[in-house]
């Protein structure tokens, strides 16, 4: 089965712009998830989609950072304005309703905020 | 707030078993401990998981003390495209989100 897509893989931008990150799961996962990635960290939740409503946003910072996911397929995040502390890889991840509910991520989206 | 202790990195001689500790002393009874994975530039891959007994599939062994309070991920031939970050989690059954913490940095030498 073919991976989850997201692009682009990377995207350099000045402090202050906007940034859109887009991920396209697997087939027939209705669960989708975003992760923010600092160098050096494990993964952090943003978002979490079931179909296209919202699970869980708590560590979305709502002041700057947005994300939807129409007709319960692919995804956008959004970063309105772009702060330095921003810089860090984007991964999306989607998974099925199986019994090991396992999560696959794609490559993800490297942004580096100068 | 991850729920597990992992040594912060770890060598291991290419060809070796690799023996990989973890640490989750507030288990509860129903929740799993997760394997991943995560090589340079790429995305967490999913290695195994595991309840209580030990599992075994193409890619590692998970071995879970019978207490559930340790476990040990086990690559039995590692390769140098082994190298890696692993992570150890620990999930409720109706948990869908995975709570990653540092991890494991696991280098192979030839």
């Amino acid at each position: 089965e073919a991976g989850v897509a997201q692009s682009p893989r990377y995207k350099i931008i000045e402090k202050r712009q906007s940034v859109a990150f887009w991920c396209n799961p697997i087939s027939g996962h209705a669960t989708l998830y975003w992760y923010q990635q600092i160098l050096g960290q494990g993964p952090k939740l943003l978002i979490q989609f079931q179909n296209n409503g919202v699970v869980d946003d708590s560590q979305l910072p709502k002041d700057r950072f947005s994300a939807e996911r129409l007709k319960g397929v692919d995804s956008t995040l959004k970063i309105q304005p772009a702060k330095l502390e921003d810089s860090a890889v984007y991964l999306c991840a989607s998974s099925g309703r199986t019994g090991a509910n396992v999560l696959t991520f794609g490559a993800g989206s490297r942004l580096t905020v100068l | 707030d991850a729920k597990t202790t992992q040594p912060p990195s770890m060598d291991c001689a290419e060809g070796r078993a690799a023996n990989l500790p973890c640490n989750h002393s507030t288990i509860s009874g129903n929740e799993y401990v997760y394997w991943y994975r995560q090589i340079h530039s790429q995305g967490p891959q999913y290695i195994i998981h595991g309840l209580k007994n030990n599992e075994t599939n193409e890619m590692a062994s998970l071995i879970i003390t019978e207490d559930r309070k340790s476990s040990t991920l086990i690559l039995p031939h590692a390769t140098l495209r082994d190298t890696a970050v692993y992570y150890c989690i620990v999930r409720g059954p109706n948990d869908y989100k995975l709570s990653f913490g540092a991890g494991t940095t696991v280098t192979v030498r030839a």
